[in-house]
């Protein structure tokens, strides 16, 4: 079956312009994920889906950052007023369970360049 | 808190020599742990995971890692590389109810 699909694969942006990001995770997992992951260094939670609602926006780096999941299924995050420290390669990863034990599923990721 | 550490940053090895990553952990209850694998240009996909049991976990293409709980530890291992291997390797550990934890990953180049 379909994986994690994540669009758009490579972004390029001015600074100070918002963008979003989206996610398609696998049909019926009910946990999703995103990360971050800058030039070098390993993945850096930002924010875990459970359904619709977000029990953990711990990693969140600030209130430009925000995300949201509709029918259990799509996710997009979005980034607002970009700053070049933004610049990274964002990942989403979904589960059929709640941590503990998951799996996760990664996409390809979107790549975001910020001028 | 967890945290997951990678001690090894890069390793340039030739085929067919022995493999050997490091990896720690910092959190004193029960964990489970994780070897990620990133192909250039494919996704993260899982090796291996251990939840429980068997100390040595066998995961695909070959590698297996070793639980040591006195040690915090969960090194990957690989007894002949190949040029195919090349790749980041990245170590995770979660428990329940937390969020899985990556080290800062492992990049291997094998030399054909």
């Amino acid at each position: 079956g379909a994986g994690v699909s994540q669009s758009p694969s490579n972004k390029v942006t001015e600074k100070g312009k918002d963008v979003e990001l989206r996610c398609d995770p696998i049909s019926g997992h009910t946990a999703l994920y995103w990360y971050r992951q800058r030039l070098g260094q390993g993945l850096e939670f930002l924010i875990y889906f459970q359904g619709n609602s977000a029990p953990d926006k711990s990693g969140l780096p600030s209130d430009r950052f925000s995300a949201e999941r509709t029918g259990e299924s799509v996710s997009t995050l979005t980034i607002q007023r970009t700053q070049q420290e933004d610049s990274a390669v964002y990942l989403c990863a979904s589960s059929s369970q709640p941590p503990g034990q998951e799996t996760q599923y990664f996409g390809p990721g979107t790549r975001l360049l910020v001028l | 808190a967890q945290s997951v550490s990678q001690h090894n940053h890069h390793v340039i090895l030739s085929e067919a020599a022995s493999l050997e990553l490091g990896c720690n952990y910092s959190y004193g209850g029960t964990v489970n742990l994780f070897w990620y694998v990133q192909y250039p240009g494919q996704h993260l996909q899982l090796l291996l995971k251990y939840f429980s049991g068997d100390p040595l976990v066998k995961g695909i293409k070959g590698f297996e890692a070793e639980f040591i709980k006195s040690k915090f530890s969960f090194n990957l291992r690989k007894p002949s590389v190949q040029w195919s291997d090349t790749a980041e390797y990245f170590c995770a550990v979660n428990s329940a109810g937390n969020m899985l934890t990556f080290g800062g990953g492992t990049r291997l180049m094998v030399k054909p």
